[in-house]
């Protein structure tokens, strides 16, 4: 019954290190996110995507990147990770301009040392 | 922007009360959700309401849109009820945005 799917749920690893988190649906959904949720800062959105090779920026882009070559796939990429990306990292997708159906995976926790 | 604002930032009950949580947001709204995040970080999304009322088991909610608020109506909670609740609500074609929650915790 799993929907949204990401590839980790714990992650440990070095400053300067690219890590690419993972995330696929299986409900066919147009739409993917990715948020990261902080204590005290509740979910901020950092990328999104409304098709395959398109991609938006949200609130907190710097210094992550996206990849969306299929459209059940959708990655986030930290370049060159920093301590201040240590966070939970969670995707959803949804479905339509009215984001119906809204689901998130079940997070990863990245620790960047 | 997109402004979701929520209340009380922090709720506690003895099993078996029931509770109202508030969702105010702005005028460019236009997909109103609420989400439970359980204490293992689960998100479930509880109900899509952009206007009206819907209602699942003890939970119900109602937006008025035109007064550009909603509420999320817990009755008979159960410890199983504790966690965070997030309302959302984005434009056509953006991403949802998200208040910063009201924790809930329920005691037997």
């Amino acid at each position: 019954d799993v929907k949204v799917t990401q590839s980790s749920r714990y992650l440990v690893k070095r400053t300067g290190e690219k890590v690419f988190l993972e995330c696929v649906q299986d409900m066919d959904h147009e739409n993917m996110f990715w948020y990261r949720q902080d204590p005290g800062l509740g979910l901020r959105l950092i990328y999104f995507s409304y098709d395959v090779k398109m991609k938006e920026k949200g609130d907190i882009p710097e210094g992550y990147s996206v990849s969306r070559e299929k459209k059940e796939r959708f990655s986030l990429i930290l370049e060159s990770a920093s301590t201040n990306q240590t966070s939970m990292y969670l995707c959803a997708s949804s479905r339509g301009i009215s984001n119906y159906g809204y689901t998130f995976g079940s997070g990863t926790r990245l620790t960047v040392v | 922007g997109i402004q979701v604002e929520q209340s009380p930032p922090d709720l506690i009950l003895q099993e078996g009360a029931n509770s109202t949580l508030r969702c105010n947001f702005s005028d460019s709204v236009n997909n109103l959700q609420w989400f439970h995040q359980n204490p293992w970080g689960q998100l479930i999304n509880l109900f899509y309401i952009p206007s009206g009322t819907k209602q699942n088991g003890r939970l119900s909610a109602t937006t008025v849109a035109t007064e550009r608020y909603s509420l999320l109506y817990i009755s008979s909670s159960q410890t199983t009820d504790s966690g965070v609740y997030f309302c959302a609500g984005g434009g056509a074609g953006t991403a949802l945005i998200f208040g910063k929650g009201t924790t809930l915790s329920v005691s037997s």
